[in-house]
């Protein structure tokens, strides 16, 4: 089936550091989304984007945090400057325009020292 | 603020045995009502999902839903060691921009 591909897998940073989160969607897909997941709690909403816009954001979505899809390549997650709460799994998805189901990587797993 | 909530948190069955999840959700305006399922490490994967209320059944799975109840449910007939997993349950509003809301999950075992 469909496969939302993250990159990298894992990514160690220092607090106050820059770091981007790297998501390649389905081909077709035209929404794209960002949830986090902080060990041993239920996956939550980041963001959803799409046409080159933030569309929804939750209050996990902090001031650091931006998103962009420059040119139908990447669809990244940054994060500047990192704190330690930033630490968690962040998985992206992607969705058809008419279709309710949201395609999901395997994660990101990010650790701010 | 949609609270999700799952039971139970962990489930060990036999194989061959009827396996049922629980999903409560408390925003009436939910719309959209899915199962995902995990594995270890993998990314999830959507299971099957419904709109209206009553049931669904796809092969070994079926996913009944009612509203009225704040309640869904997932069952595995006939469950398989190859079904052990975690199982997710998802809820959104009707919009295609919404957000999904999810549960902490249940971890299933399957026991040969």
């Amino acid at each position: 089936g469909p496969k939302v591909l993250q990159i990298p897998s894992h990514q160690i940073i220092d607090m106050g550091q820059m770091v981007t989160l790297n998501c390649d969607p389905v081909s077709n897909h035209l929404y794209f989304y960002w949830y986090k997941q902080i060990l041993g709690q239920q996956m939550e909403f980041l963001v959803n984007f799409y046409n080159g816009k933030v569309m929804e954001k939750s209050k996990l979505f902090k001031d650091q945090f931006s998103v962009e899809r420059p040119d139908g390549s990447y669809f990244t997650l940054k994060i500047q400057p990192t704190a330690l709460e930033d630490s968690a799994v962040y998985f992206c998805a992607s969705s058809l325009l008419d279709s309710y189901e949201q395609y999901f990587g395997p994660g990101t797993r990010l650790t701010v020292l | 603020q949609q609270k999700v909530q799952q039971s139970p948190e962990s489930l060990i069955v036999p194989e061959g045995a009827m396996t049922s999840l629980n999903c409560t959700f408390s925003d009436s305006a939910s719309q959209y009502f899915a199962w995902y399922r995990q594995h270890s490490g993998k990314a999830p994967k959507a299971l099957m999902s419904i709109f209206s209320n009553g049931e669904k059944e796809e092969g070994r799975f079926t996913i009944h839903l009612n509203k009225a109840s704040l309640h869904f449910s997932l069952h595995i007939r006939d469950s398989q060691p190859s079904d052990s997993a975690l199982y997710l349950c998802a809820v959104r509003r009707g919009s295609a921009l919404g957000r999904l809301h999810f549960g902490a999950g249940t971890q299933l075992i399957v026991i040969p």
